[in-house]
């Protein structure tokens, strides 16, 4: 158990709809980061937030979004799924950020499905 | 532009042998370099990490990792595999400047058969 918590584990939605990821980071880390892992792209970096505030942009598109909330738990929110949107989302944290960062805590992933 | 390239996609090995999984990346600068391992079903799990001093590098069940610097490489190791370590392996960089994030390479399919 790496302390990371996401939810839903399963998400299964229609074209067009949007979704809403929550993760949880472990106790005391102050960054949270977003990954996606799919079977054409592999594991892409979306975002990062780092105790409230965004921090570094990957391969995001418009349509997704995310903030940090002062609990510092974060949420991903994927607007007009399509299905090509279908993946593992991924969440991680770690306790700093920038040169001082030490490794990052993965969650269990939330496997979104988009029919 | 930069880059984390792992050579083999997939690896089928028997329990017993040894095998060296590559990993080679493009950044110029300093940087941090992991080793996750992901088991079927389960999350990204740390194997073994280089900040700084001993290129060579030792982390759980048994797995290494030399850092060669000129040669840009990072590659994972274990002397002799078992069953359990069928998962597919993640070598990452972390540019020490970039606010922590990690660029994975697309990873390797490891088979252990017995």
């Amino acid at each position: 158990d790496s302390g990371v918590t996401q939810t839903p584990k399963h998400l299964i939605t229609a074209t067009g709809q949007r979704v809403t990821l929550r993760c949880s980071p472990r106790s005391g880390d102050l960054s949270v980061y977003w990954y996606q892992q799919s079977l054409d792209q592999g594991l892409q970096f979306l975002i990062q937030y780092y105790n409230g505030e965004e921090r570094a942009k990957g391969n995001i598109l418009e349509r997704f979004s995310a903030q940090q909330f002062p609990d510092l738990h974060s949420e991903l929110n994927l607007s007009s799924l399509e299905l090509g949107d279908s993946a593992l989302y991924f969440c991680a944290s770690s306790a700093g950020a920038g040169a001082g960062t030490g490794e990052l805590f993965f969650g269990e992933g939330s496997r979104l499905t988009v029919l | 532009a930069q880059s984390v390239s792992q050579h083999n996609h997939h690896v089928i090995l028997s329990e017993a042998a040894s095998r060296e999984l590559g990993c080679n990346y493009s950044y110029g600068g300093t940087v941090n370099l992991f080793w996750y391992v992901q088991y079927p079903g389960q999350h990204l799990q740390l194997l073994l990490k280089y900040f700084s001093g001993d290129p060579l590098v030792k982390g759980i069940k048994g797995f290494e990792a030399e850092f060669i610097k000129s040669k840009f490489s990072f590659n994972l190791r274990k002397p002799s595999v078992q069953w359990s370590d069928t998962a597919e392996y993640f070598c990452a960089v972390m540019v020490t400047d970039s606010w922590g994030k990690l660029q994975f390479g697309a990873g390797t399919q490891v088979v252990v058969t017995p």
